[in-house]
């Protein structure tokens, strides 16, 4: 069975300041690897995603994550934090060769950046 | 801009009542899906659709029911709500391949007093 660990439910950082979200994941077979934002009173937004090829991943907003299978992780980073940033990241992880798309969800970071 | 939307964005109502969320997106997918938020924790899958007529169970037992008549709608309903239904109900549309992502909604925030 797949599952998300993202370590850290609250991060606070600077702006301007290197921002660093961790994931886990469990999977028995190569996974799908999703970052989500949420914003306040809004749905997910798609960050970026990891499915093969090449593991560093860049996204929307200057975010970038690598894939590191030998250490399960698919942490999240972006060089220097925005007021803009400050939201919720969900990491997620879906099977591959799965016919329904079905994403298992980490419980979350909400970050905060402070001027 | 939003291609999938959801209706109503809050919803109060009093124990019992029977209520319908609404989902529709324009983008002519076949998968949709019914995630349940709440604060500190995962989200959970509580309903997945293949396509018209396709609804399945998810991860999460839910006492709410969906139905899938048409492709661009996916409905849900609780037939008689209670406090534990208090939550935020977020509804997701993919178009098929497993490495295809989900599109959200902006959720439907419910609570029932």
């Amino acid at each position: 069975a797949q599952s998300v660990t993202q370590l850290g439910s609250h991060v606070s950082v600077s702006e301007g300041a290197l921002v660093l979200l961790r994931c886990n994941y469990s999977s028995s077979v190569p996974p799908y690897l999703f970052w989500y934002v949420q914003y306040p009173n809004q749905g997910l937004q798609l960050l970026l995603k990891y499915t093969t090829g090449a593991t560093l991943v860049k996204g929307i907003n200057g975010f970038e994550a690598e894939f590191k299978k030998s250490e399960t992780s698919f942490h999240l980073t972006k060089p220097s934090a925005h007021m803009s940033d400050a939201a919720e990241y969900f990491c997620a992880v879906s099977v591959r060769g799965g016919a329904t798309n079905k994403l298992i969800f980490g419980t979350g970071t909400l970050l905060a950046v402070q001027p | 801009e939003a291609d999938i939307y959801q209706t109503p964005r809050y919803l109060v109502i009093g124990t019992g009542k029977k209520i319908t969320l609404e989902c529709s997106q324009t983008m002519g997918h076949d998968k949709m899906y019914w995630y349940q938020q709440d604060p500190g924790m995962e989200l959970h899958l509580i309903h997945y659709s293949y396509g018209v007529n396709s609804t399945e169970k998810g991860d999460l037992s839910s006492e709410s029911t969906v139905s899938r008549i048409r492709t661009e709608h996916f409905p849900l309903t609780l037939e008689s709500a209670r406090p534990s239904h208090t939550s935020q109900y977020l509804c997701a549309s993919s178009p098929g391949q497993g490495n295809s992502p989900l599109h959200f909604g902006n959720g439907t925030r419910l609570t029932v007093t």
